[in-house]
């Protein structure tokens, strides 16, 4: 009954690779984010989706290319994989445009 | 712009003491939330308390609690009865009303001291 959920939790890759992580809430929230925490534990907004509509979209490399099939879902596709990609990615929901975001576990992702 | 400020990197508490954690915020807008989170070693991002900006009352949760000053424009957390399984990262954040997106602080990385 796991809120928001993450897969994988670990990523380990070679530099070049594309890879994806997905992301699934089940509280029925219209609102999905992508943050990423970096080594120095600094969280920074990505994406942003709203019934599947991208709202949010900050100064992200176009290697990164979210996708939400359906509200529920809000997946993370990195292409061309590089060093400075290592970090821990969040995923996170909320109810509509307000109210408490909601983390899911986090995906650490480690490029070789 | 607005920004999240947490002018301590790390602090060390005894156990069963009382610790304060700073945060300071920059906006412009009159109607925002604002939050601590709290990341274990686990990782997990776990929502500590909330603030709505129009309410003067300090939001409390059991050993948690702020204090508000909106017109400092201030919101430090107290940790009441410190315990060993406070100790984490923890983040103040700030949300516009308007706006879909939290910005976050650097984090104070909290010990506890037994």
């Amino acid at each position: 009954d796991t809120a928001v959920s993450q897969t994988p939790k670990y990523l380990v890759t070679q530099m070049g690779n594309d890879k994806s992580i997905k992301c699934e809430q089940n509280l029925g929230h219209d609102t999905m984010y992508w943050y990423k925490q970096d080594s120095k534990k600094f969280l920074k907004i990505m994406f942003s989706y709203n019934n599947k509509e991208l709202i949010i979209n900050e100064t992200v490399p176009n290697r990164f290319s979210p996708k939400s099939p359906d509200k529920a879902h809000l997946n993370l596709h990195i292409n061309s994989l590089e060093l400075g990609d290592s970090a821990v990615y969040f995923c996170a929901s909320t109810p509509g445009h307000k109210g408490t975001q909601y983390f899911g576990p986090g995906t650490r992702l480690l490029v070789l | 712009a607005q920004t999240v400020t947490q002018s301590q990197p790390e602090m060390s508490v005894q156990e069963a003491e009382t610790v304060t954690l700073s945060c300071t915020y920059d906006t412009s807008e009159s109607d925002y939330y604002l939050f601590w989170y709290k990341q274990p070693p686990s990782r997990q991002m776990i929502l500590v308390i909330r603030q709505e900006a129009y309410k003067q009352q300090n939001a409390t949760e059991n050993r948690f609690s702020v204090n508000f000053q909106k017109a400092a424009k201030s919101f430090s957390l107290k940790i009441s009865d410190s315990q060993l399984g406070d100790a984490a990262m923890y983040f103040c954040a700030y949300r516009a009303n308007r706006d879909d997106k939290i910005i976050f602080g650097k984090g104070t990385r909290l010990h506890i001291l037994p």
